[in-house]
């Protein structure tokens, strides 16, 4: 069975600064799509990223970007002079048939 | 605005009743899905619904169930409500099923607190 793993359950970074979000995921299939979702304290979940795997290029949304490592099966999100608006939880999901979602990474900015 | 709505978006009832979500899907969108948040947690999901018809049930109670209707609208019916009920409850759409990799869009949510 699929699953979506976020190791950090909680991470800081002082704004300005770059940070890097991690996500892996087991999946025996070649063809998929990744995504990372963002929910800020108002509880609304907003997409940020998407990726499809038979892209080998990496996905870029503004200060947001992700590295891709298809083979690791790791889909890390990187964050770019971090803001105080982008202190939120983030959720990485995969979906292929099902959509299936990590528990999520707290992002804590710190002024 | 992701274009999916949610009614109520506030909601307080009594243990024991019956209280009815409502979901309408973004222009266009045939899949509709139901999510559960309690809080500090993850998202729960619930059950996937295409063009009117059930494609997948999550963690579903016997308790609960839903619908999608032809004008592609869903409800999601909570029943003999007990207080560990009390989460928020998330509506989503996208154009297919998930299968195809379609982005999936939010609502903002039903808070349902059951006292």
């Amino acid at each position: 069975a699929q699953t979506v793993t976020q190791s950090q359950p909680e991470m800081s970074v002082q704004e300005a600064e770059t940070v890097t979000l991690s996500c892996t995921y087991d999946t025996s299939e070649s063809d998929y799509y990744l995504f990372w979702y963002k929910q800020p304290p108002s509880r609304q979940m907003i997409l940020v990223i998407r990726q499809e795997a038979y892209k080998q290029q990496n996905a870029t949304e503004n200060r947001f970007s992700v590295n891709f490592q298809k083979a690791a099966k790791s889909f890390s999100l990187k964050i770019s002079d971090s803001q105080l608006g982008d202190a939120a939880m983030y959720f990485c999901a995969y979906v292929r048939y099902q959509l299936i979602w990590g528990a999520g990474t707290k992002l804590i900015i710190k002024p | 605005d992701s274009g999916v709505t949610q009614t109520p978006k506030h909601l307080i009832t009594a243990t024991g009743q019956r209280v009815t979500l409502r979901c309408s899907p973004r222009s266009g969108d045939l899949s509709v899905y139901w999510y559960q948040q309690s809080l500090d947690q993850g998202l729960q999901f619930l059950i996937h619904y295409y063009n009117g018809e059930e494609r997948a049930k999550g963690n579903i109670l016997e308790r609960f169930s839903a619908q999608q209707f032809p004008d592609l609208h869903s409800e999601l019916n909570l029943s003999s409500l007990e207080l560990g009920d009390s989460a928020l409850y998330f509506c989503a759409s996208s154009a297919a099923g998930t299968g195809f990799g379609n982005t999936i869009y939010f609502g903002e949510g039903s808070w349902l607190t059951v006292v």
